[in-house]
């Protein structure tokens, strides 16, 4: 059984500081998904990383996908109000037909 | 991405009655799967929709319980059956596009009384 482990569960800070979420696993995948999801909404697709090592930056936030495609990490630069919410990561393995296996989320407080 | 629509989008019912959610997507799509998602927790996965056969379950799901039908590459529909409080979650249906990435309809928010 695959295992997700997102860390920190909870982060609360101040507009204007950086955070990073982690999403690590003892298993590899052949691509990850981070989610953000507002409160009382669905869960809406961020990025997928596909390639060890690789990184994305969508404005504020960058991604990355560890080298042996095994963890992931989400970094939020100059955090604002706006970024606030529920940061889930998901792992897909294309040979189990890419069902995801989601982190237990990060849910992030951005105070003004 | 594509635009996936589910009905309803939230209900109240009874305990012993069961629900039907409906999933539609505008583009026909191989993959679609059912997830849950319980208060203050993160996504579950329930069963792969498979279209022209029986849906795959998860570990704790079973057909009896949760019937998912899939006539066509666009449309699936759940069934939670003989509901009790223990089912009161969100449904959310999704599908793979391109390079496996995964995006969620809008949920259904399930209150059983």
């Amino acid at each position: 059984t695959q295992l997700l482990e997102q860390s920190p569960q909870f982060l609360s800070i101040q507009e204007g500081e950086n955070l990073t979420v982690y999403c690590n696993s003892s298993s590899v995948f052949s691509s990850l998904q981070w989610y953000r999801q507002e409160p009382g909404e669905s869960s809406v697709l961020l990025v997928t990383v596909v390639t060890g090592g690789e990184v994305k930056k969508l404005k504020r936030l960058t991604f990355q996908f560890g080298d042996a495609r095994k963890d992931s990490s989400l970094h939020i630069t100059a955090a604002q109000p706006g970024d606030t919410g529920l940061y889930l990561c998901a792992g897909a393995r294309w040979a189990a037909g890419n069902k995801l296996t989601f982190g237990g989320g990060t849910r992030v407080l951005v105070k003004p | 991405s594509a635009v996936i629509s589910q009905k309803p989008s939230r209900d109240i019912c009874q305990r012993g009655t069961s629900l039907t959610i409906q999933c539609q997507v505008d583009s026909q799509v191989t993959m679609m799967f059912w997830y849950r998602q319980q208060p203050g927790q993160s996504l579950t996965l329930i069963a792969t929709a498979n279209q022209g056969s029986e849906a795959t379950y998860e570990s704790g799901f079973v057909i009896d319980k949760f019937p998912i039908s899939r006539p066509n590459l666009t449309f699936s529909t759940l069934t939670v059956s003989n509901m009790s409080p223990e089912d009161s979650s969100i449904y959310l249906c999704s599908v793979v596009l391109g390079r496996g990435e995964q995006y969620f309809g809008p949920g259904t928010r399930l209150t059983v009384t």
